[in-house]
């Protein structure tokens, strides 16, 4: 079946320092989402990527999705301590006439200040 | 608009009683999915209904179930509760009748059992 991989599953960062994550799926999506949970929250959606090699920026936060629509990422510049929390991205798989988001594991951001 | 609401936020339960948690999906939202987070095993698909219809189920056990009503509230069951059961449980519904849209999340039922 289809399955999203995330790395790194954490990161430490210093204020001000940036962070990525990567998100990798066994197959070609025609979407990815990214959302962001903060700790004790629940998830929350971020934005949706649908086109190959499309970019697109939320303030500080850069999404991008690969050529191939196999693989996205998240680039978060001079992070700050509200940027805590555990971000996700999740893809559709085709099922029963609808689609399953799959979710990958995450990757939980930890700002020192 | 309210968003998703999902009652009871906490509960604690001992193994094997059973549950029953409750979702209100945004007005107008016709999908509801259900999700299991534990700290190990992440976000996990349990099942998705559809004007009353069970589109798709993930990989539990039959003991986890669920159903949605004419006004699109669903509940989802636990029976014969077992310790490896207590997590947070996610509601999410979606506009997008395909269910590739947004999914708003509501806060979650956390479930503990002893």
């Amino acid at each position: 079946g289809q399955q999203v991989m995330q790395i790194p599953q954490y990161q430490h960062v210093q204020e001000g320092e940036d962070f990525t994550t990567y998100c990798n799926s066994s197959t070609t999506l025609s979407n990815i989402q990214w959302y962001k949970q903060r700790p004790g929250g629940h998830p929350v959606f971020l934005i949706q990527l649908v086109k190959s090699g499309e970019v697109k920026k939320q303030k500080r936060l850069t999404f991008q999705f690969g050529e191939a629509k196999k693989n996205s990422s998240l680039h978060i510049t001079a992070t700050q301590t509200t940027d805590v929390g555990t971000y996700f991205c999740a893809g559709p798989h085709a099922s029963g006439g609808s689609y399953i988001p799959t979710f990958g594991r995450g990757t939980s951001l930890i700002v020192h200040p | 608009k309210a968003g998703v609401t999902q009652t009871p936020r906490y509960l604690i339960k001992t193994r094997g009683q059973q549950v029953t948690l409750s979702c209100s999906p945004i007005s107008g939202h016709r999908s509801v999915s259900w999700y299991q987070q534990t700290p190990g095993q992440g976000l996990q698909f349990l099942f998705e209904y559809f004007s009353e219809t069970q589109r798709n189920k993930g990989n539990f056990p039959g003991r986890f179930s669920g159903r949605q009503f004419s006004n699109s509230r669903s509940e989802m069951n636990v029976s014969t509760l077992e310790l490896g059961d207590s997590a947070l449980y996610l509601c999410a519904s979606s506009l997008n009748a395909e269910n590739t849209g947004e999914l708003f999340f509501g806060e979650g039922s956390r479930l503990t059992v002893l």
